[in-house]
């Protein structure tokens, strides 16, 4: 059964950091590209940041690019979202998702969310 | 960035109606459009990849059509589990983008 499990979010204020963690299990993780996706509360989707299976190419989202930074560790089967220099903004539910293959990245499995919370 | 413009906003209809949901992209995205539904409180869930295939296990109610700019998501018979909120989202280039939604309310 696949499983995502995110972790990591809290309460931060304007300026600070977080580190998200997104841990996966029930397929093989070095084969899929992965990626984030947000959502503010009462808003819709956000599409963040997506990286391929093996990790050499990364894209974000003009809102997050110069202060997100996606990585994973195929050897952790985990997925990482380092977030730098949080605003208001970024306030939301991130959700880590499994791409169909190695290039198809329409999300089949999702986590459950972490929130991130940026308060002054 | 491709813009992806849902309509209607909100759709009030009846259990066992027609659902018939619209995604317009700002220049052509081909085939490389999906369709999730979510439930308020959860993860969005997979319905339709590349326009018209459905992901495992959705029930053959759901379908999706279109290609280039204009894509629709149709379901043939709403049940009551299907009054939910739906995103169309692209693949085409970066950034991928979403559209903004379309509630499917009981009327």
């Amino acid at each position: 059964e696949v499983q995502l499990l995110e972790s990591g979010g809290g309460l931060v204020q304007p300026g600070g950091s977080l580190r998200l963690s997104c841990a996966a299990s029930g397929f093989t993780f070095s084969s899929y590209v992965l990626t984030w996706v947000r959502q503010a509360p009462g808003k819709g989707l956000e599409w963040v940041s997506g990286i391929l299976s093996s990790g050499a190419d990364t894209y974000y989202a003009d809102s997050v690019k110069g202060r997100f930074t996606i990585s994973r560790d195929n050897s952790k089967n985990t997925l990482y979202l380092q977030m730098n220099s949080l605003r208001a903004e970024d306030t939301a539910v991130y959700y880590c998702a499994k791409g169909r293959d190695g290039s198809n990245w329409f999300g089949d499995y999702w986590g459950q969310g972490t929130l991130v919370t940026v308060f002054s | 960035e491709i813009v992806l413009t849902q309509s209607p906003a909100t759709l009030s209809l009846s259990p066992g109606e027609r659902a018939t949901l619209s995604c317009r992209a700002s220049q052509s995205v081909g085939s490389s459009l999906a369709w999730y539904q979510q439930k308020p409180g959860q993860a969005p869930r997979l319905l339709i990849y590349d326009a018209s295939n459905r992901a495992t296990g959705i029930p053959a109610r759901f379908s999706g059509s279109g290609s280039g700019t204009d894509f629709t998501l149709t379901i043939s018979s709403l049940e009551p589990e299907d009054f939910e909120v739906y995103y169309c989202q692209h693949r085409s280039n970066w950034p991928l983008t979403f559209g903004g939604g379309t509630k499917v309310e009981i009327k």
